[in-house]
């Protein structure tokens, strides 16, 4: 079975210092992995993405993310945070590689909340 | 429009009411989902259409129905709703073959 964790609901960082959440998943075969980002009434927006490719992935507003096979993990990392980076972030998990139909498997979420 | 939008934005509806939520893609694509973010829990995949058909209904209630007429819209029929489904109703849409999905703005459904 597919699942995916975020550690951590809710954190806390000061403009300018390191953003780092965490994410884990199981998965039975080699996953695809997804970081996206939810703003207040919106939809969500695509970040970045893992898809076997290298392994450090880079994606938009400076945000990039290291796939570790060994850990099972996925964090998102940005070297400095912006107070416009607020917003929820999910992590996901596809393993219906090779088929027709890509099925998205989401963690809860987590809360960034950023201090000037 | 670009992308996927959603339509209405805010919706509120009394448990007696029927109402649809609409979905529109412009992306080309021809795999279209309907998710449920309700608060503290994970978004939940309740439908996916490919190619037009139904593909998968996750243990949704049959008080949802979902209806995609072609590759670019879907629709979510809503009627005698109970205050639990109060939740933010997200479509989504994806070319097969890709894992990649591209979500809409979503919808805040209140059921008073």
């Amino acid at each position: 079975a597919q699942s995916v964790t975020q550690l951590g609901s809710h954190v806390s960082v000061s403009e300018g210092a390191l953003v780092l959440l965490r994410c884990n998943y199981s998965s039975s075969v080699p996953p695809y992995l997804f970081w996206y980002v939810q703003y207040p009434n919106q939809g969500l927006q695509l970040l970045l993405k893992y898809t076997s490719a290298a392994t450090l992935v880079k994606g938009i507003n400076g945000f990039e993310a290291e796939f570790k096979k060994s850990e099972t993990s996925f964090h998102l990392t940005k070297p400095s945070a912006h107070m416009s980076d607020a917003a929820e972030y999910f992590c996901a998990v596809s393993v219906d590689r090779g088929s027709t139909l890509g099925r998205l498997y989401f963690g809860r979420g987590t809360q960034l909340t950023v201090w000037p | 429009e670009t992308g996927v939008t959603q339509t209405p934005r805010h919706l509120v509806m009394g448990m007696t009411n029927k109402k649809s939520l609409k979905c529109e893609q412009h992306l080309g694509h021809n795999a279209m989902y309907w998710y449920k973010q309700s608060a503290k829990k994970p978004l939940e995949l309740m439908f996916v259409y490919s190619l037009e058909e139904r593909v998968e209904n996750n243990s949704v209630p049959s008080r949802f129905s979902p209806e995609c007429p072609n590759s670019s819209h879907l629709f979510l029929h809503l009627h005698t709703l109970q205050p639990e489904d109060s939740a933010l109703y997200l479509c989504a849409s994806s070319q097969m073959g890709t894992d990649t999905q591209y979500f809409g703005p979503g919808t805040r459904l209140t059921v008073l």
